[in-house]
Parts: structure tokens; sequence; C-alpha cells
């Protein structure tokens, strides 16, 4: 069974702070994504990694970065937090199909 | 652009009402077609993956087809537990790398 596992399903930070998201798959996949998912706006692209220590851009990168220091692993971090990266993030992995994992609902305050 | 539009946006059905969910995309060539289904304040759960004119796929109530235009996603008598929202998404040609495009969903609402 396949699975996307991701750090935190809910998370509750301040203005300012660094942030780290988790997503580890155990598909051996080699591409991962980050997105975000908002009311109206649907899933866009933040971030996306077709290899070990390979990064591309998505649709809305700004005020993010991402590490892929192992296959299976891709994190997410939100450098200075703002209230405006409040959000639903969601992490997938593809090798033909793509999967999701459950998705962490951050706050910022 | 590759793009892809779903409609309708809402679709509020009896128990038992069978309908149909449009997916219209527009790409430059077609990989392969995604059906999700997402419940609230959860990931999408990956449901079907169509690649070429013709093909349909089922699971349960859920019938997909498509076209080299659009995919249909067909619920025969759907129940309450059917409700979620749908989205489709493509893969377009231009690499294997290259990320899904996705349309906004359709929220279905299932009423016993």
């Amino acid at each position: 069974d396949v699975k996307v596992t991701q750090s935190s399903r809910y998370l509750v930070k301040r203005t300012g702070e660094k942030v780290f998201l988790e997503c580890v798959q155990d598909m051996d996949h080699e591409n991962m994504f980050w997105y975000r998912q908002d009311p109206g706006l649907g899933l866009r692209l933040i971030y996306f990694s077709y290899d070990v220590k390979m990064k591309e851009k998505g649709d809305i990168p700004e005020g993010y970065s991402v590490s892929r220091e192992k296959k299976e692993r891709f994190s997410l971090i939100l450098e200075s937090a703002s209230t405006n990266q409040t959000s639903m993030y969601l992490c997938a992995s593809r090798d033909g199909e793509q999967y999701f994992g459950p998705g962490t609902r951050l706050t910022v305050t | 652009e590759d793009q892809v539009t779903q409609s309708p946006e809402a679709l509020r059905l009896q128990e038992g009402e069978s309908s149909s969910l449009n997916c219209s995309y527009t790409v430059s060539g077609l990989r392969g077609l995604f059906w999700y289904r997402q419940d609230p304040g959860k990931g999408p759960e990956f449901l079907f993956t169509l690649y070429s004119a013709g093909e349909e796929k089922e699971k349960e109530r859920l019938k997909a087809t498509l076209t080299k235009k659009e995919s249909f996603l067909h619920i025969t008598a759907p129940k309450p537990e059917d409700s979620a929202t749908y989205l489709c998404a493509v893969h377009a040609a231009g690499g294997g790398n290259t990320p899904l495009v996705f349309g906004k969903g359709t929220r279905l609402s299932v009423i016993a």
C-alpha cells in the first residue's frame, strides 16, 4: 500500500517563526511536490523536486524554500512565517500515478 | 498554456440520482488524466488514471471516461458517502517530471 506521510496534521506558529514541514514517501518515487490549498483557489504548486538535491520553483515559491537530501524525504521551509501563509499544505509523490499525503493545516498567528 | 476546467463547481444530488461531472482540458499533448476524491480536511485520494481517448475505468459507483477534449466522471445511484470534492488533473507532454495541472474541483453533495 502506497504511503505519503506528513510530520504534522495541525500546526500553530507565530509570525516570524521558521517553520519546517516534513514529507516522507515509501514508494521510491523520483518526483515529489509541495502544494498549498485555499478555498476558491484550488491546489497551487509551491516547489517540486525530481531528484535528490534538485528543486524547481512552482507557481508560488515566494516565501518558501525546500530541501531534498534523501530520495524519500522532501521538506518545505517557511523562513519567516506570515499570516498569509495560513493554509492547508499538501505533499505528493509521483512515478506515473501521483499520491498525496494527509495534509498539514498550518495556522500563523 | 495547459488548462483544466471542471464543471459544475458544485452539484447537489438526491440519493440514487445518477449524474456526471465534467473535466475539460487543453494541453499540448496528454500523457495522462487523473481523477481524485478529496474529503474535507484531508489529502486527495487517487481514483483513476486514463491515458487515451476511448478508455474507461470503473470503481464501485464511479466510472471515468476520456475523449480528446474532456473526461467525465459518471456517478451511478450515488449514496451520501459519495459526498466529497472531486478533482481532475492532467499530465501534459513535455517530460516525465512535468507537474500535473489541476482543476478547481466539483463539490458533490448527496442528500439522503
